[in-house]
């Protein structure tokens, strides 16, 4: 079946340092990747999205791309801030086995400190 | 502005009771999600709807109950077989089968055991 594995948290940092957060997947299809983040006490936001091997998502300074090679879609940011505090999930969805559905990891708690 | 709203935000559920969790979203999706979300862990599937009149079970529906008797609405009963039923949980939406396409997640609501 589908799984994604996320490094183990939590992660703490400074302000302005960067940020890492490993993420690997187990499909038998051709998934969709994404990365959702979670502020406390309210529902996920997609983060950034990569549907083919080789794409590169980003959004509000966060990238991760999609290697089918190492079956890896790791979310790095260059500079974080303290508003960046959150938990982040990746997910796929894999038309093939699972149509729309969602496979998510354990989720890394993210903490950056003045 | 389109998106899902959850209702209530917090739920509190006394032993041998039914209660029923409301989801409703305006964005004209085909497909709706309900998740269970326990502290540190990742998100589960309880049940999801592809098209109005129709549900299947998702990784952990024993002791939930759903309905989709209206495109924009698909409520979520925790009923007294659940016998954890503390948790935080999300209904989210997606445009249909495609894949690629990122659901999109309301607000949470949070149930305890009085």
């Amino acid at each position: 079946g589908n799984s994604v594995t996320q490094m183990e948290g939590p992660v703490t940092l400074s302000e302005e340092a960067f940020l890492t957060i490993n993420c690997t997947y187990t499909a038998t299809g051709y998934p969709s990747l994404f990365w959702y983040v979670q502020y406390p006490g309210e529902g996920l936001q997609l983060l950034l999205k990569a549907t083919k091997a080789d794409d590169k998502g980003s959004n509000k300074g966060f990238e991760a791309t999609y290697r089918k090679e190492t079956t890896s879609f790791h979310l790095e940011k260059g500079s974080v801030q303290v508003s960046d505090s959150a938990v982040y999930f990746c997910a796929l969805s894999d038309r093939e086995t699972s149509g729309s559905r969602l496979t998510f990891g354990e989720g890394t708690q993210l903490t950056v400190n003045p | 502005d389109g998106g899902i709203t959850q209702s209530p935000k917090y739920l509190f559920r006394k032993e041998g009771q039914n209660v029923t969790l409301s989801c409703e979203q305006n964005l004209n999706h085909d497909a709706m999600y309900w998740y269970r979300q326990d502290p540190g862990q990742g998100l589960r599937l309880i049940y999801y709807s592809q098209i109005v009149n129709d549900f299947q079970k998702g990784d952990i529906a024993e002791g939930y109950s759903v309905s989709r008797e209206k495109k924009e609405s698909f409520p979520l009963t925790v009923t007294s077989a659940q016998k954890n039923p503390t948790a935080f949980y999300l209904c989210a939406s997606s445009p249909g089968q495609q894949s690629n396409q990122p659901q999109h997640f309301g607000d949470g609501t949070r149930l305890s055991i009085l």
